[in-house]
Parts: C-alpha cells; sequence; structure tokens
C-alpha cells in the first residue's frame, strides 16, 4: 500500500545538525512533488519544504530558510531534509507527505507518514 | 507576512451543522489557493478530508463539504457525530511554491 515512513528524529543540541528521510513505497515516487510539514508540541501544522517532482525545485518556509535543505533520491524512494543549525524552536514532530497529484501540483497533501520527534535541546 | 486565519474554537451540539472558515489577513481566499482541510486526532499525523476547495477525499462522508464563502473558503460538517471531536485545519497555496496552514480549529461535540 502507498505509505511513507520518516527516521532520524532524535535529540540534538542547538547549533548542531540532522537529517531526517522518508522512505516511499507503493507509488511512483518520481512522479509527486514531496513536502515537509512540521508541529511542535500542543501547537498547530507548519508547512517546512516541497521539492518538485523532478527535483527541478524547491522552496522553504521563512523559519527554515537558509537552514534546511529538501531532496530526494529517486533510485532510493527516499526524501530527505537536511537541517542545519538547529534552534530550540525547531523542536517538533516531522511530517513528510505526498502531494496529492503527480506533476506540478499546488493543492494539498494526501499522503502523511507517521512524524518523526526533533528535539533541540542543550 | 501572510497570516491564515481559523476559528481557534467551536463547539457543535451531535446532529448539528458547524462551518468552519479559513481566511487571509489580507484579501480574499479563492480557489486560485487551492484550499485543502485536514483533520487530526491527538498523536496522530493529520488526514486530508477535502482538497481543491471542494473535492471530498476518498472514504470522507458526504457530511463534510468544502466552499467558498464570501471571502473565505469554509468546511461544513453536517449531522455531527462524536467522533467529528478534533483539531481541523486548512492550508493554503500562496504561489511562488509556498504553503501556508491556518492555526487550526479545535471542535468540540457536545
Amino acid at each position: 500500500q502507498v505509505q511513507l515512513v520518516e527516521s532520524g528524529g532524535g535529540v540534538v543540541q542547538p547549533g548542531r545538525s540532522l537529517r531526517l528521510s522518508c522512505a516511499a513505497s507503493g507509488f511512483t515516487f518520481s512522479n509527486y512533488g514531496m513536502h515537509w510539514v512540521r508541529q511542535a508540541p500542543g501547537k498547530g501544522l507548519e508547512w517546512v519544504a516541497v521539492i518538485w517532482f523532478d527535483g527541478s525545485d524547491k522552496y522553504y518556509g521563512d523559519s527554515v530558510k537558509g537552514r534546511f535543505t529538501i531532496s530526494r533520491d529517486t533510485s532510493k524512494n527516499t526524501l530527505y531534509l537536511q537541517m542545519n543549525s538547529l534552534r530550540a524552536e525547531d523542536t517538533a514532530v516531522y511530517y513528510c507527505a505526498r502531494a496529492q497529484y503527480s506533476g506540478r501540483y499546488f493543492g494539498g497533501f494526501d499522503i502523511w507518514g507517521q512524524g518523526t520527534m526533533v528535539t533541540v535541546s542543550s | 507576512q501572510t497570516v491564515v486565519t481559523q476559528e481557534p474554537s467551536f463547539s457543535v451540539s451531535p446532529g448539528g451543522t458547524v462551518t468552519l472558515t479559513c481566511g487571509l489577513n489580507s484579501g480574499s481566499v479563492s480557489t486560485a489557493y487551492y484550499p485543502t482541510w485536514y483533520r487530526q486526532t491527538p498523536g496522530q499525523a493529520p488526514r486530508i478530508l477535502v482538497y481543491s476547495t471542494n473535492t471530498r477525499s476518498s472514504g470522507v462522508p458526504d457530511r463534510f463539504s468544502g466552499s467558498i464563502l464570501g471571502d473565505k473558503a469554509a468546511l461544513t460538517i453536517t449531522g455531527a457525530q462524536a467522533d467529528d471531536e478534533c483539531d481541523y485545519y486548512c492550508v493554503l497555496y500562496m504561489g511562488g511554491g509556498i504553503w501556508v496552514f491556518g492555526g487550526g480549529t479545535k471542535l468540540t461535540v457536545l
């Protein structure tokens, strides 16, 4: 079945780096744009980043621009989020999510992973 | 800075109808923003309900409907049930490769 599984979360000190992974299965990964969305404890959802289906474009939310990098490896059906210069306010559950339709789709995301927790603390 | 607005909380009686809205701090929401609605229960990932303003996702009962009401996107729930009690989020495509979520609405059914 269509599935996304995140990994790589954990506890990290402020200023350090962490890389999250999202393994996709059950669909043609290379056809879909992919997003990262996060949720701080007790807070709402925050869109983080998108990478187009072909990797040609990447966009970021203001709060992570310049610090986070989204990428994808089609050969491994895996999405990544490289997070540098981490701050306490980056503490959140990080979800990967698939664009609802293939190609360059501007709508919402239909398939979500279960999330991976990132805690930034000294 | 663009802010997507949602009612922080709402209450509905069992069997009743409630309309949640999704607006902008400046300007009107239209179909060009591809309004999408999600529900989320504690500890779970969000689940899509309605996309592209008014299309229900597969398996979503027709008690849930999306629309544009005035200058906002709206999610209407009819015949509210106890298990509709959860958080509801909208997300809008702002253009330029940027999406923004609303702050969410906590719906209580009582």
